[in-house]
């Protein structure tokens, strides 16, 4: 079985400056790890995916995640935070054969002017 | 493409009353799934289907239905509406190792 945990419920930053929302997972296998983005009264959209191959993943909108295995994390960076980003982040692994998702309960963004 | 769509919107039902959430998918894609979202939770998995006619339970299937006939559609059926299924409802489909989601039906029982 795996899980997810997402560290933060709640993260606000301001405008410009770097975001962290931070995951760490648990499986007994290798996993796929996402992350998604929900804006309100939105459907999700994938930000990006780590797959087994490189460790540093970038994905949409300038964001990027690394891959840990020894820390078991799979944190969500951006350099620098824009009022766009305001959104609900979730943290996603998958089961064996990617047939099954596991979300975490969430990360809400705020982003102050 | 118009990618996955979920009928309606929006619905208000009185206790016990019946209802279908439809969904449709226009990628071909053989895995479809139904969630729910509840208030500062995560997504739940609560029916999915890994091609026309098989289906299999997730992890809330209590009070739900559903059925695949064809490859394109694959609906949600709550038979008698209870308040804790007040929630917003999202259907995926999934190509390779990424789900595409619908926009979601907010439904409220009262």
């Amino acid at each position: 079985a795996q899980s997810v945990t997402q560290l933060d419920s709640h993260v606000s930053v301001s405008e410009g400056t770097p975001v962290l929302l931070r995951c760490n997972y648990s499986s007994s296998y290798s996993p796929s790890l996402f992350w998604y983005v929900q804006h309100p009264n939105k459907g999700l959209q994938l930000l990006l995916k780590y797959t087994s191959a490189a460790t540093l993943v970038k994905g949409i909108n300038g964001f990027e995640a690394e891959f840990k295995k020894s820390e078991t994390s799979f944190h969500l960076t951006k350099p620098s935070a824009h009022m766009s980003d305001a959104a609900e982040y979730f943290c996603v692994v998958s089961g064996i054969g990617n047939e099954k998702l596991t979300f975490g309960t969430g990360t809400r963004l705020t982003i102050i002017p | 493409n118009a990618g996955v769509t979920q009928t309606p919107k929006f619905r208000i039902l009185k206790i016990g009353q019946s209802m279908t959430l439809q969904c449709t998918q226009d990628m071909n894609h053989n895995y479809m799934y139904w969630y729910r979202q509840d208030p500062g939770m995560g997504l739940k998995l609560i029916y999915y289907s890994v091609g026309a006619g098989i289906t299999d339970k997730g992890e809330v299937p209590n009070g739900y239905n559903v059925s695949r006939s064809t490859t394109e559609d694959f609906p949600l059926r709550l038979e008698l509406a209870a308040p804790s299924q007040t929630s917003v409802y999202f259907c995926a489909s999934t190509y390779t190792d990424t789900q595409y989601f619908g926009p979601g039906t907010r439904l409220t029982v009262l």
